[in-house]
């Protein structure tokens, strides 16, 4: 069955450097998101993606936050300058449509700001 | 924003007893999924509701979509020791593709 992947599994950076996370979604779907959750804590939706732009972005999602869908097949999340508070799950999820269609989630990437 | 509350929090259970577990909101959803986490990994789609009233099986669950529109339920019959996990429920409003995610409920079973 096809499925998300992410990678790297873990990042480990010092505050105020640069993270690419990156993502593979699955291949015929049409829309993308980024979420995150911070341990022990609920998933939050931080931005959705469809037809190479944001289509919605919660207020998690500030100047630092930025996606690109830079291939055919990569959907990336750049954060310029990671704080420690940033250290959390991140998780890539696709869409065949926007409607009456499920979310499928990859595994994660764990970041740990240090 | 939207708030989906799940209760219980946490539930400890027998192998073999039935769960149910729900989700409740003040606002009305047009879309209701439930997921199940497992350390270390991402959410897995359990079952998909896309219309209020629908009641939906897969295997030894079931969910239903509540006709207010602003509730759901997950029973898990004849539990199993690997059905322990975080489950959530989620939530799409409106045209929005993005789903809200709820509080989640963490399910232990002992044998």
């Amino acid at each position: 069955e096809p499925e998300v992947t992410q990678t790297p599994s873990h990042q480990v950076t010092q505050m105020g450097q640069e993270v690419i996370l990156r993502c593979v979604p699955i291949s015929n779907h049409l829309y993308f998101y980024w979420y995150r959750q911070i341990l022990g804590q609920k998933v939050e939706f931080l931005v959705s993606f469809y037809n190479n732009e944001i289509s919605e972005k919660s207020e998690i999602f500030d100047d630092q936050f930025s996606v690109e869908r830079p291939d055919g097949s990569n959907f990336t999340l750049k954060i310029r300058s990671t704080k420690l508070e940033d250290s959390a799950m991140y998780f890539c999820a696709s869409s065949v449509a926007g409607y009456n269609s499920p979310l499928h989630f990859g595994n994660g990437t764990r970041l740990t700001v240090t | 924003g939207q708030q989906l509350n799940q209760s219980p929090q946490s539930m400890f259970i027998q192998e073999g007893e039935d769960v149910s577990m729900n989700c409740t909101s003040s606002s009305i959803f047009n879309t209701w999924l439930w997921y199940k986490q497992e350390p270390g990994e991402g959410p897995v789609l359990l079952i998909a509701l896309y219309k209020a009233g629908e009641l939906t099986s897969n295997g030894r669950l079931t969910a239903q979509f509540g006709i207010t529109r602003k509730d759901s339920f997950l029973n898990i019959s004849a539990s199993i020791p690997s059905d322990v996990g975080i489950y959530f429920c989620a939530g799409r409003t409106g045209t929005a593709s993005k789903l809200t995610f709820g509080t989640g409920t963490r399910l232990q079973v002992t044998l």
